[in-house]
């Protein structure tokens, strides 16, 4: 089955911009989270969503934003662009490791959109 | 979430055997241990998830202390292509969580 795919790949914006970024999950995964990495930061969690919902949240500020469709595609948003937002943006859909057993969610990732900021 | 401690590098020649141990003092009764891949530019990678004992697939062993506040997974016979940095992750449902990744372990295989 198709995996995540995220789009665009690649993008480049000035500072004051805003970007959207999209997600379209793994067929049946309801659980959309996103994620910023940069090479000072590391991987940090943005937000994630699940039936539309946004049930967690990481330390960002309000400039970025995202929702989640009822077919479980997201979207991110970041509006007035610093340069400090270059990174690649991660998006993941989870699933159980095995249906009908316990155990953590598994995080199934896309390639990543590239966003640099000029 | 329970936070984890990994060491941040390491080096091993192809063909070796190669163990990340990852330390999770905190972990909670129902939390699972997870480990990530990744490539350059590319997203994290399952590779293993445990919760005790050992579990084996086809390109990892994980091994789980029976006080379970340390896990190593083990890549057997390391080849060039397993560069990469590996994550370790402690959590019972990711969903209900922020999900943190610590440094990782940058793993670097040698010729």
């Amino acid at each position: 089955k198709a995996g995540v795919t995220q789009t665009p790949r690649y993008l480049i914006k000035t500072r004051g911009q805003q970007v959207t970024l999209s997600c379209s999950p793994i067929s049946g995964h309801r659980s959309v989270s996103w994620y910023q990495q940069t090479p000072g930061q590391g991987l940090q969690f943005l937000f994630e969503y699940f039936s539309e919902t946004q049930r967690n949240k990481g330390n960002f500020p309000g400039r970025f934003s995202g929702r989640q469709f009822s077919n479980s595609r997201s979207e991110m948003n970041v509006s007035t662009l610093e340069l400090g937002d270059s990174a690649l943006y991660l998006c993941a859909s989870s699933s159980p490791l095995r249906t009908g057993t316990s155990g953590a969610n598994v995080l199934t990732f896309g390639a990543g959109s590239r966003l640099t900021v000029l | 979430l329970a936070k984890t401690t990994q060491p941040i590098s390491m080096d091993s020649y192809e063909g070796q055997e190669v163990n990340i141990t990852c330390s999770h003092n905190n972990i909670a009764t129902n939390d699972y241990i997870t480990w990530y891949q990744q490539f350059p530019s590319q997203g994290p990678r399952f590779i293993i998830q445990g919760y005790k004992t050992k579990v084996t697939n086809e390109v990892a062993s994980l091994f789980i202390p029976a006080d379970r506040k340390s896990s190593t997974l083990s890549l057997p016979r390391v080849s060039l292509s397993d560069t990469a940095v590996y994550y370790c992750l402690v959590g019972d449902s990711w969903g209900y969580q922020k999900v943190t990744f610590g440094t990782g372990t940058k793993l670097q295989v040698i010729p």
